[in-house]
């Protein structure tokens, strides 16, 4: 079964500064989407990027990148510019897309982001 | 953009009563749809599947007895707590699958049981 694993569980960071956060993966499969998502307060789910592992290049969105290392089963996110709303846990997430595989999301643990004014 | 509608946002009911959950996709087909629970400051841990007729597929350990789902529609997917209990308490999020951005999650259903 594939894991997925958020080493930290809290990190924070200076307004308008950038934060990695970590996330490794262990699967067999070839084939596979790994995203980012946040979750603020609310408790709303929110689609941060999403990582296809047939594609080399790096997902981006404005300030969100990551850093996709597949042969070391690696999924960081950078946060450039940070700020203040940008406060909220943040769950790493792997889904099959092995033929027969199921759809399901399997999470990490989270890290909470904290944003210093 | 795609959304999923989740009622009630909280709800509070007695202990030994159900309570059903409701998600619908307002702008899409749910070809599936995933129900989660989360306790506080944990990840979202999936409870079971369910495609759109046909019996949900629950995640080992959970009850199916106690919590039901249907999928009736490719719009609206249900989850209700029978007999509920404290230990039920928790956070419960729906999950749809069925646009090109992949999933869609509702806004979450805070139970509390007294």
């Amino acid at each position: 079964a594939q894991t997925v694993t958020q080493s930290q569980p809290e990190m924070s960071v200076q307004e308008a500064e950038t934060v990695t956060l970590s996330c490794t993966y262990d699967t067999s499969e070839s084939d596979y989407y790994l995203f980012w998502y946040k979750q603020p307060p609310s408790r709303q789910m929110i689609l941060v990027i999403r990582q296809e592992a047939y594609k080399q290049q790096n997902a981006t969105e404005n300030r969100f990148s990551v850093n996709f290392q597949k042969a070391a089963k690696s999924f960081s996110l950078k946060i450039s510019d940070s700020q203040l709303g940008d406060a909220a846990m943040y769950f790493c997430a792997y889904r099959s897309l092995s033929q027969g595989g199921s759809e399901k999301l399997v999470f990490g643990k989270g890290t909470k982001l904290t944003v210093n004014p | 953009g795609a959304v999923v509608s989740q009622h009630p946002s909280r709800v509070i009911c007695k202990s030994g009563t159900s309570v059903k959950i409701e998600c619908r996709s307002l702008d899409f087909q749910a070809t599936t749809m995933f129900w989660y629970r989360q306790f506080p400051k944990q990840s979202l841990m999936l409870m079971a599947t369910s495609n759109e007729g046909s019996k949900a597929t629950y995640e080992q350990g959970v009850e199916k007895d106690k919590f039901l789902i249907n999928h009736a529609s490719l719009t609206l997917s249900t989850l209700t707590v029978t007999s509920a209990h404290p230990e039920d308490s928790s956070f419960y999020i729906c999950s749809a699958s069925g646009t090109a951005r992949g999933y869609t999650f509702g806004s979450g259903t805070r139970l509390t049981v007294v």
